[in-house]
Parts: structure tokens; C-alpha cells; sequence
């Protein structure tokens, strides 16, 4: 089955200070791999994604998320965290099974409280 | 970059009646589009799939007469929640992929979400 997993409901980090938020998958074949961001009461935000290529993928607003086949994660991470960054993050998964035109499938999503 | 625009952001309607949800992709043509609800502190759970000129496939347990959805253009969703109850209040979420029909390399972009209350 495909799935994705958030293992953290929260991540904590003070302003300045790296941080990382963890993801890992589970699909068949190839992953299509996403990070969006939401603010509250907001629809999502794309943030980066990997299809294929260099294993660490740059993306929007300093995010960068690092693909690693053999423990099957996509970590997202921040050389230095902002209080803006405060928000909920997915980590998703595009199905790419025939019958499921591509929907995503996305983790529990991981609140990152980033404090100044 | 492509954006997807949600109308209405917020709506308060009383049980029993129906209310309807627009999902616009502003500058970019969709033949697939994704309706999704979430509820508080939660994941987004994927209730269907709108394909351009046909009938949406929904996902298991949602039911497609109280939730309908018509995607009549490239450009626009519906998704009209019919005889409204309380359970139903959450938060409704469209998507949509700028990429060609089943372009899986393309990300999804989303709407602003629409609150629904049912009082």
C-alpha cells in the first residue's frame, strides 16, 4: 500500500537553529515525493518535491528536503529556522498506481513551532 | 505561478440546506482536480477526484449524493454539499495539477480552503 508517515506531531526549535522535520514512505515502484506547508485556515503551499535526480532537492523559502532510497525517507530541513516558519507541515506521496489518476496521499502533518 | 482560487473562504448555513463550493484554477487549464476535507489538527483526507466532462470518482465511504461535484470546464470545480447537517462542518480543500492530465511530475496546487459551518 502506499503510504507516508509524519513520525512527529510537533517539532520544536528555536530561531536560528536548524531544524528538521522527518517523513518517511512506503510506495511501489518509484516515489513522487512532496512537502507542503498550511497556515492556518489556509489551503496548502508547495514547498519542494523529488522526482528524480540529485537526492537533495532545494526548494521554496530556504527548504530543502533530502531523499534517501535506502531508508525510504524525505526529510525536510532548514539550515536556519525563521518564527515565520511556525506552521503545519505534509510530507505527501503521489500515487502512481494506474487506477488513482495521481491523487496525493499525504502524512499526519507535523506542527513546527519555531520560537524566537 | 499557478493559482487556484476557493470561493467562498467561509460559510455559515443552516442544517437541512445545500451549499456549494467553487474551485477555480485562475491561470492554468485542469483536467483533474481533487476535493479535500480536513478536520481539526488532522490530515487531509481525500473525499474525490473531479476529471473534466465526466463523472468524479469517490473515494471509499463518501457519499457522492450528498456531496456533489461537477468540473464542467478546465477551469472549474463544484462541490455542493446537499442537505447540510452539523457533522458535515470542516474544513474543504480543492487541488489542482497544472502538468497534463496525469502529469504525476507536476505538484498539486491548492486553494485557500473553505470553512463550512452547519448550524
Amino acid at each position: 500500500a502506499q503510504s507516508v508517515a509524519q513520525p512527529e506531531d510537533q517539532v520544536n526549535v528555536a530561531e536560528g537553529n536548524p531544524l528538521t522535520v522527518k517523513c518517511t514512505y512506503s510506495v511501489s515502484g518509484n516515489p513522487y515525493l512532496f512537502w507542503y506547508v498550511q497556515y492556518p485556515n489556509r489551503g496548502l503551499q508547495f514547498l519542494l518535491k523529488y522526482i528524480t535526480g540529485d537526492n537533495l532537492v532545494k526548494g521554496s523559502y530556504g527548504f530543502e528536503a533530502e531523499f534517501n532510497k535506502s531508508q525510504t525517507s524525505f526529510h525536510l530541513k532548514k539550515p536556519s529556522a525563521l518564527v515565520s516558519d511556525s506552521a503545519l507541515y505534509f510530507c505527501a506521496v503521489r500515487d502512481m498506481r494506474a487506477s488513482n489518476t495521481g491523487k496525493l496521499i499525504f502524512g499526519q502533518g507535523t506542527t513546527l513551532q519555531v520560537k524566537p | 505561478g499557478a493559482v487556484v482560487s476557493q470561493h467562498p473562504s467561509w460559510v455559515i448555513c443552516k442544517s437541512g440546506t445545500s451549499v456549494k463550493i467553487e474551485c477555480r484554477s485562475l491561470d492554468f487549464q485542469a483536467t483533474t482536480m481533487f476535493w479535500y476535507r480536513q478536520f481539526p489538527k488532522q490530515s487531509l483526507m481525500l473525499m474525490a477526484t473531479s476529471n473534466e466532462g465526466s463523472k468524479a470518482t469517490y473515494e471509499q465511504g463518501v457519499e457522492k449524493d450528498k456531496f456533489l461535484i461537477n468540473h464542467a470546464s478546465l477551469t472549474l470545480s463544484t462541490l455542493t454539499v446537499t442537505s447540510a447537517h452539523p457533522e458535515d462542518s470542516s474544513f474543504y480543500i480543492c487541488s489542482a495539477s497544472a502538468g497534463q492530465a496525469g502529469g504525476y511530475n507536476s505538484p498539486l496546487h491548492f486553494g485557500n480552503g473553505t470553512r463550512l459551518t452547519v448550524t
